[in-house]
């Protein structure tokens, strides 16, 4: 079945340390995003490549970072993991950036911080 | 900015009730989504909707788009624990993407 996988499901790093998130996506959307989810709270946006074309939130923080070297994968960038950083990260992808276009997203991968 | 508010924030009813979750906004949206997302799970596409007024049917729930596309509704008749989950609505307009609520935490209790 075509999906969103989200590797590794639970990863624990070290306040400083920097951590790598990777999702990968066998429907061949053109469009990837990164969400963060806190406790009981809606995903926040932090960026999505439209193919090849980046788009950072205003608010994301400057030690998130992502690539996506090809339409399949993408991967997040942390690159000193604070305390608050702790949460669930999810890679959605669709086709097309706008309209509603809907989201299909992965299992994510909670981040736990030392 | 376009927002969009979820009510209630909380829900924990019994089951075999019924309940409706709201989604507001001031803005006007081209389509907007429901999503359920489980413990340990990312969101899951329920329903989209498009069109004012608009009133979609998955079973046991009932979407509703609002005539002025600012606001929809989910309506679950005779709720069973299967439903418990966070219920997040997401709209959609221009090229932007999804503008998400914050969600309605459901608990449906045996």
């Amino acid at each position: 079945d075509a999906m969103v996988i989200q590797n590794p499901r639970y990863q624990v790093t070290q306040f400083g340390k920097p951590v790598t998130l990777s999702c990968s996506q066998t429907l061949n959307h053109n469009v990837m995003y990164w969400y963060q989810q806190k406790s009981s709270q809606a995903p926040k946006l932090l960026f999505h490549y439209y193919d090849k074309d980046f788009n950072n939130e205003a608010d994301t923080p400057d030690n998130f970072q992502s690539r996506r070297p090809n339409t399949s994968f993408c991967f997040l960038d942390i690159r000193s993991p604070g305390l608050g950083d702790a949460a669930m990260y999810l890679c959605a992808t669709s086709i097309g950036g706008g309209k509603g276009q809907p989201q299909h997203f992965g299992d994510g991968t909670r981040l736990s911080i030392l | 900015t376009q927002l969009l508010e979820q009510s209630p924030q909380f829900l924990s009813i019994q089951e075999g009730e019924n309940l409706t979750v709201y989604c507001n906004s001031s803005s006007v949206f081209s389509s907007l989504q429901w999503y359920r997302q489980e413990p340990g799970e990312g969101p899951v596409l329920l329903v989209t909707v498009v069109t004012g007024g608009e009133v979609k049917k998955l079973k046991r729930l009932t979407f509703q788009f609002g005539d002025a596309r600012k606001d929809s509704s989910l309506h679950i008749t005779a709720a069973q624990p299967g439903d418990t989950g966070l219920y997040l609505c997401a709209g959609g307009a221009g090229n932007t993407p999804l503008v998400f609520g914050k969600g309605t935490r459901l608990s449906v209790i045996a």
